[in-house]
């Protein structure tokens, strides 16, 4: 079993619509979790950390469940231009840093 | 504003022969790390360094090494290339708030 577990999509929605992905991870001992994107062919970037009591950022949600061991990100509104891979991040430690094989989201106009 | 800077983007490397991908980072970050990303596998640890002068291994480190030359620079060796080793590599900083910067990548293949 992978240490932390994602739905690989794809995710086809239309223009406007709400997503949500989960992520589930099996280290207990995970400290802090976040989401990054990353698009096609390109480097993976940080979309935003997540915290235990929640937190938004504009259209994006992400939230914490530690006693079911998962994460979720949920996008409102989605645009075109949030078409991307979806990649949710454990950190146990400096040398532990495990990440998900990624969610593919794809906005249809 | 460089961030990560990684060379070569691309190599076409035959069974057997070695090369070395070379990253540096400007934002004086202590820790820095080697991914590689295959299809359905998401990103896997090859090597990391905590500071200048020490390496230690990750999930995947067998047919490689590391050098940090010095807080900049971080830089990971194929000895002897195998198909296998066919992937897209990334090079890492972490900042003190736990974001990971990378490079661009360097996309290697092996015949």
């Amino acid at each position: 079993r992978k240490e932390v577990e994602q739905d690989p999509g794809p995710f086809n929605v239309p223009e406007g619509a709400t997503v949500a992905f989960n992520c589930t991870y099996s280290n207990s001992a995970s400290q802090s979790f976040f989401w990054y994107r990353q698009d096609c062919r390109k480097e993976p970037k940080l979309l935003m950390s997540v915290y235990s009591s929640g937190n938004e950022d504009g259209r994006f949600t992400a939230q914490l469940n530690r006693a079911s061991q998962y994460i979720s990100l949920l996008i409102r509104d989605s645009k075109l231009s949030d078409s991307a891979t979806y990649l949710c991040v454990a950190y146990s430690s400096a040398s532990k840093i495990i990440f998900g094989s990624g969610t593919r989201l794809s906005i249809r106009p | 504003n460089a961030g990560v800077t990684q060379t070569p983007k691309f190599q076409v490397l035959k069974t057997g022969q070695s090369m070395t991908l070379q990253c540096a980072q400007d934002m004086n970050h202590n820790s820095m790390y080697w991914y590689r990303q295959d299809p359905g596998m998401g990103l896997r640890l090859i090597y990391y360094s905590a500071s200048e002068g020490t390496t230690d291994k990750g999930e995947v480190p067998n047919g490689y090494n590391v050098s940090r030359l010095n807080k900049r620079e971080f830089s990971l060796r194929l000895e002897s290339a195998a198909p296998s080793q066919t992937s897209v590599y990334f090079c890492a900083s972490i900042a003190n708030t736990g974001e990971l910067f990378f490079g661009e990548g360097s996309r290697l293949t092996v015949l």
